[in-house]
C-alpha cells in the first residue's frame, strides 16, 4: 500500500541553525513528492515539488528538500530557520492510480526559537 | 495565482441542520476535493471529483454527499450535521500532475 511517513511529531530548532523535517514514503512505480505549509487556521501552501530530474529541489521560502531513491526519502531542509517558518509542514505523495490524489504524511510542527 | 475560494471561514450549525460547504477555484483543474482535518488525525479524504458530475468516495464520506455541476465548483453536503462531524474542512483543486491547491478552511462547529 502506498504510504508516507513524518516520523517525528515535532521539530525544535534555534533561529537562524538548520533545519531539517523528515519524510520517507512507500509508493510503487516512480514517485511525485510534495511539501505543504500550513500556518494557524489557514490551509495548506504549496512548498515544492519533486516529479523528476535533478534530486535536490528548490521551492518557496528558501525551503528545499532532497529525493533520495535508495532510501525512498524526500526531506525538507532550509539553512537557516526564522521565527516565522514555524507552522504545520506536510509531506504527499501522489497516489500512482493516475487520479491525481495525493496521499499525505501526518504531519510535523516545526518550532523555531528566537 | 490560483485561487480556491471557500464559502465560509467560520460556521455554527446545529444537530440535525443540512449544511452546504461551497468551494469554487479559477485554474480550470479538474479535480477537487474535500478533506476534514482533525489534531491528531491529520487530512483525511472526504471525496473527490475528477470531473463535472463525477464523483469519487475517499476515505470517510459516510455523512457527507458532494455535488458538481459546474467545474469550477464542488459544494460539500452534510445531509444532517451531527457533533462528530465538528472539524476543519479543507477544499483544494488541481490538475492531474497532483500539485493541489488548497483554500483557506472553514471550521464547522456543530453544537
Amino acid at each position: 500500500a502506498q504510504s508516507v511517513a513524518q516520523p517525528e511529531d515535532q521539530v525544535n530548532v534555534a533561529e537562524g541553525n538548520p533545519l531539517t523535517v523528515k519524510c520517507t514514503y512507500s509508493v510503487s512505480g516512480n514517485p511525485y513528492l510534495f511539501w505543504y505549509v500550513q500556518y494557524p487556521n489557514r490551509g495548506l501552501q504549496f512548498l515544492l515539488k519533486y516529479i523528476t530530474g535533478d534530486n535536490l529541489v528548490k521551492g518557496s521560502y528558501g525551503f528545499e528538500a532532497e529525493f533520495n531513491k535508495s532510501q525512498t526519502s524526500f526531506h525538507l531542509k532550509k539553512p537557516s530557520a526564522l521565527v516565522s517558518d514555524s507552522a504545520l509542514y506536510f509531506c504527499a505523495v501522489r497516489d500512482p492510480g493516475n487520479t491525481g490524489k495525493l496521499i499525505f504524511g501526518q504531519g510535523t510542527t516545526l518550532q523555531v526559537k528566537p | 495565482d490560483v485561487k480556491v475560494t471557500q464559502s465560509s471561514r467560520y460556521l455554527v450549525k446545529r444537530t440535525g441542520e443540512k449544511v452546504f460547504l461551497e468551494c469554487v477555484q479559477d485554474m480550470d483543474h479538474e479535480n477537487m476535493f474535500w478533506y476534514r482535518q482533525d489534531p491528531g488525525l491529520g487530512l483525511r479524504l472526504i471525496y473527490f471529483s475528477y470531473d463535472v458530475k463525477m464523483k469519487e468516495k475517499g476515505d470517510i464520506p459516510e455523512g457527507y454527499s458532494v455535488s458538481r455541476e459546474k467545474k469550477e465548483r464542488f459544494s460539500l453536503i452534510l445531509e444532517s450535521a451531527s457533533t462528530n462531524q465538528t472539524s476543519m474542512y479543507l477544499c483544494a483543486s488541481s490538475f492531474l500532475e497532483g500539485t493541489q491547491y488548497f483554500g483557506p478552511g472553514t471550521r464547522l462547529l456543530v453544537l
